[in-house]
């Protein structure tokens, strides 16, 4: 099983859509959780840290769930811009990275 | 400010040949992280280095090897080149280890390597 997975899509979705992606992850020990954008051939960028508490930056809310080790992330009025893929991360003394989840927003 | 920086941009190797990765951390950060990412997957951890000492390090073979210097930049070196190692390598850095205070991980643009 991975240790990180993650729905990989695509999400096809029209502009001013709301999505949610999901990701589980297998290791109770993980010690802090991330969602991460990378848009094609650039790298990762940080997008929000995910706390137990749930937490909303903008458009977007990020869920935990440690019970069910479930991970959360929500967009809301999707923009064209917010097409890339999204990273599911926890932390385990070191980052462990999901496959990527693939949004498409589409005019 | 300067973010993570990678050097070189674009590398194409032969196998069998040596490659010498380079990173310089966003400046105060003294922990350097180093990735590998193939096409369709997401980043897999290849080793930690925090104040110039190895913090961790992922499920890879012993020809791959870095070290970090005094000012905290890193080196990765890979030996003896296979077709499986072409990836985009990419460094984090962030102001301490994972695990603890200051952890949160930035990444520079990568190094793309092609190995024929």
């Amino acid at each position: 099983r991975k240790e990180v997975e993650q729905d990989p899509g695509p999400f096809n979705v029209p502009e001013g859509a709301t999505v949610a992606f999901n990701c589980t992850y297998s290791n109770s020990a993980s010690q802090s959780f991330f969602w991460y954008r990378q848009d094609c051939r650039k790298e990762p960028k940080l997008l929000m840290s995910v706390y137990s508490s749930g937490n909303e930056d903008g458009r977007f809310t990020a869920q935990l769930n440690r019970a069910s080790q479930y991970i959360s992330l929500l967009i809301r009025d999707s923009k064209l811009s917010d097409s890339a893929t999204y990273l599911c991360v926890v932390n385990l003394n070191k980052l462990v990275f999901g496959a990527g989840t693939i949004l498409r927003v589409k005019s | 400010d300067a973010g993570v920086t990678q050097s070189p941009t674009h590398l194409i190797k032969t196998r069998g040949q040596h490659v010498t990765l380079r990173c310089s951390p966003i400046s105060g950060h003294k922990s350097v992280s180093w990735y590998q990412q193939v096409l369709g997957q997401g980043p897999q951890f290849i080793f930690q280095y925090y104040e110039k000492e190895e913090r961790g390090r992922g499920n890879f073979p012993d020809r791959f090897s870095a070290r970090q210097f005094p000012n905290y930049s890193s080196e990765l070196n890979v030996n003896a080149l296979l077709l499986g190692d072409s990836a985009l390598y990419l460094c984090a850095s962030s102001l301490g280890p994972s695990g603890g205070p200051g952890d949160t991980q930035y990444f520079g643009p990568g190094t793309r390597l092609t190995v024929l």
